[in-house]
């Protein structure tokens, strides 16, 4: 039974394309982030909701909208895609604050 | 400087060695700290969770954290080649929701 689940696990998109990734996490928990991994493995926090309120906003370009319709789901949309969004996304959730439990991620290859 | 430093490596190592991962960082406030796994294509995976300074052991896993250096490590015990994998530190702050990780070390158990 997944805890932290994503759709879809690949995307691959042209440039100036608009798409969106799903998450769902059945924990219960009440806080959800979107975090960025690149190439080199470094990931780095973009969003987070907690109780559907947006608290975490990094420095993150305006194409990128974060999304809750309720404490379990969280989506990303990313409009007109570039070739440098290539990078695996993956959603996070915690209760409280705590520790993250993430999800597989998705990888998304922009051409 | 980043606020959280972690040597990317690679790791290499016997089977049946001990393992030592560091990370240090610059932010006196963090008191919440975590070593997260992630094996290739996967999701990083709660490995311990520590709170202020200190040791924790789990199994084979021993955190500490040396809050007066700002170093914190995991070491790993009699280590095996199913322990080859991404280890990434990660900290954060009292009452806050961000997560501050490291660059991460692969690590390679050689059988």
């Amino acid at each position: 039974d997944t805890a932290v689940s994503q759709t879809p696990k690949y995307l691959v998109t042209q440039m100036g394309n608009d798409k969106s990734i799903k998450c769902e996490q059945n924990l219960g928990h009440d806080t959800m982030y979107w975090y960025k991994q690149d190439s080199k493995k470094f990931l780095k926090i973009m969003f987070s909701y907690n109780n559907k309120e947006l608290i975490i906003n990094e420095t993150v370009p305006n194409r990128f909208s974060p999304k809750s319709p309720d404490k379990a789901h969280l989506n990303l949309h990313i409009n007109s895609l570039e070739l440098g969004d290539s990078a695996v996304y993956f959603c996070a959730s915690s209760l409280r604050g705590a520790e993250a439990f993430f999800g597989q991620g998705t990888r998304l290859t922009v051409v | 400087q980043k606020e959280v430093e972690q040597d990317p490596g690679p790791l290499s190592v016997p089977e049946g060695a001990i393992v030592s991962l560091n990370c240090t960082y610059s932010n006196s406030a963090f008191q919440y700290f975590m070593w997260y796994r992630q094996y290739s294509r996967k999701g990083p995976e709660l490995l311990m969770y520590t709170y202020s300074s200190g040791n924790k052991e789990d199994g084979r896993f021993t955190a500490q954290v040396d809050k007066s250096s700002k170093y914190i490590s995991l070491f790993i015990r009699d280590s095996q080649p199913s322990d080859s994998a991404t280890y990434l530190c990660a900290m954060k702050g009292t009452g806050g929701f961000k997560t501050i990780f490291g660059a991460g070390t692969r690590l390679f158990v050689k059988a």
